[in-house]
């Protein structure tokens, strides 16, 4: 089954303790992306990937790291986790549906630093 | 700034009755445009998208959207809502219609009353 997956599921932290969220995909996609929700804000992209070792910053990369040593992997890295840092994450990769590209959401991580 | 609005932030529709969920556009003459739904705890599912061609399209779970140029609209409908579509609604704009650049809205949430 083709699908994106995501590593936990849910997370509760402590300031500044480092964690690793890791995004694994099937679907052999060159391109995966890392998004935040939060209330009221909708989606917003942290950092993406457009192929092995080559990655990019979206819109919200403060206090975020990525990295793509293999094609199917894209982990997201809190080096030094912030209560601001609380929300839902989801990764994705970009693939053919419906007739174009699109992106393939995980399942989602909910993420709670205290 | 380009942008995708969705005006409503929570819509209330009775079980059986129609549903159109609003969405406007910012950017493009011929946009890439998509609905996802987020059902509470589950990630992202494509419902639809737009690319070019019929301005009706047709998508799962029995929902349709209409492109409108000339209002900068897509619009999602359903002629008969069920109890099991209760969710979140995102519309989303590919601003390089290359599935690498997504802005989302900040989404629409629809409860659904007996």
């Amino acid at each position: 089954e083709a699908q994106v997956t995501q590593n936990p599921r849910y997370l509760i932290t402590v300031t500044g303790k480092k964690l690793t969220v890791t995004c694994s995909q099937n679907m052999n996609h060159e391109y995966m992306s890392w998004y935040r929700q939060d209330p009221g804000l909708g989606l917003r992209q942290i950092y993406y990937s457009m192929n092995v070792e080559v990655t990019d910053k979206g819109d919200v990369p403060e206090g975020y790291k990525v990295s793509r040593k293999e094609k199917r992997n894209f982990p997201l890295i809190l080096e030094s986790p912030s209560p601001n840092q609380t929300s839902l994450y989801f990764c994705a990769s970009r693939g053919q549906a419906l007739g174009g590209e699109t992106q393939y959401f995980g399942p989602g991580t909910r993420l709670l630093v205290l | 700034a380009q942008s995708v609005t969705q005006p409503d932030i929570h819509i209330t529709v009775s079980e059986g009755a129609s549903l159109e969920l609003r969405c406007n556009y910012s950017y493009g003459a011929t946009p890439y445009l998509f609905w996802y739904v987020q059902s509470p705890g589950q990630g992202l599912q494509l419902l639809l998208k737009y690319f070019s061609g019929d301005t009706l399209v047709q998508g799962i779970k029995g929902f349709e959207a209409e492109f409108k140029r000339s209002q900068s609209s897509f619009n999602l409908r359903k002629p008969s809502v069920h109890w099991s579509d209760a969710a979140e609604y995102f519309c989303a704009e590919d601003l390089n219609q290359a599935g690498t650049a997504l802005i989302f809205g900040k989404g629409t949430t629809l409860s659904v009353s007996s």
